[in-house]
């Protein structure tokens, strides 16, 4: 079956630009999560969905940074005015109802000049 | 606090010998353990998880990982390493009393893993 899909795969922007990235969780799979991959940093958490609530947002490391996810489904992180140390790869992942595995997309490589 | 440690940057490996990948984690509970294999410019692929039960461990392409509770340990493993195993390689955790069955992991750094011919 189709996995985790994420687009753009890639994205460059300019410093103070906004930038929206969305992700297509597995079919079926009620939690959602972000992550970012920093070179570095290792993996980076962001936020969890389950459904179309975030009972996790610990990790968004600045106001400017924000996620909606509808109809439990495909989410939306939004980066507002973005600087260059938002560069990274963001990864989205998502599991089934009963948790265990998290699955994860290809990620979407963000550049921010 | 939960966290994971990969103690080794990288591991280097003679195709047909055995490979271990070390990961030891903190958790104030009972663990969830993951270990993930990322390729270059893919995305992070699931290799096995310990939940409960057994603490051997099976999982894809001949993977295997070892719960260890004494030491809160769970080195990754395989008996005969091949070169298209070469790839990074992460551990995670999830502390079952913080985060239930759906919080988020917590990885280690990654361990780059070489295995030459």
């Amino acid at each position: 079956g189709a996995g985790v899909s994420q687009s753009p795969s890639n994205k460059v922007t300019e410093k103070g630009k906004d930038v929206e990235l969305r992700c297509d969780p597995i079919s079926g799979h009620t939690a959602l999560y972000w992550y970012r991959q920093s070179l570095g940093q290792g993996l980076e958490f962001l936020i969890y969905f389950q459904g179309n609530s975030a009972p996790d947002k610990s990790g968004l490391p600045s106001d400017r940074f924000s996620a909606e996810r509808t109809g439990g489904s495909v989410s939306t992180l939004t980066i507002q005015r973005t600087q260059q140390e938002d560069s990274a790869v963001y990864l989205c992942a998502s599991s089934p109802l009963g948790g265990g595995a998290q699955y994860f997309g290809p990620g979407t490589r963000l550049l921010v000049l | 606090a939960q966290s994971v440690a990969q103690p080794e940057d990288q591991v280097n490996v003679a195709e047909g010998n055995p490979l271990t990948v070390k990961c030891t984690y903190s958790v104030s509970g009972n663990p969830y353990l993951f270990w993930y294999v990322q390729y270059p410019n893919r995305g992070l692929q699931f290799l096995l998880k310990y939940i409960t039960g057994d603490n051997l461990v099976k999982g894809s392409y001949g993977f295997e990982a070892e719960f260890n509770k004494s030491q809160t340990s769970f080195h990754l493993k395989k008996p005969s390493a091949l070169v298209s195993d070469s790839a990074l390689y992460f551990c995670a955790v999830r502390d079952v009393n913080y985060g239930g069955s759906q919080g988020n992991l917590i990885f280690g750094k990654g361990t780059k893993l070489s295995v030459k011919p």
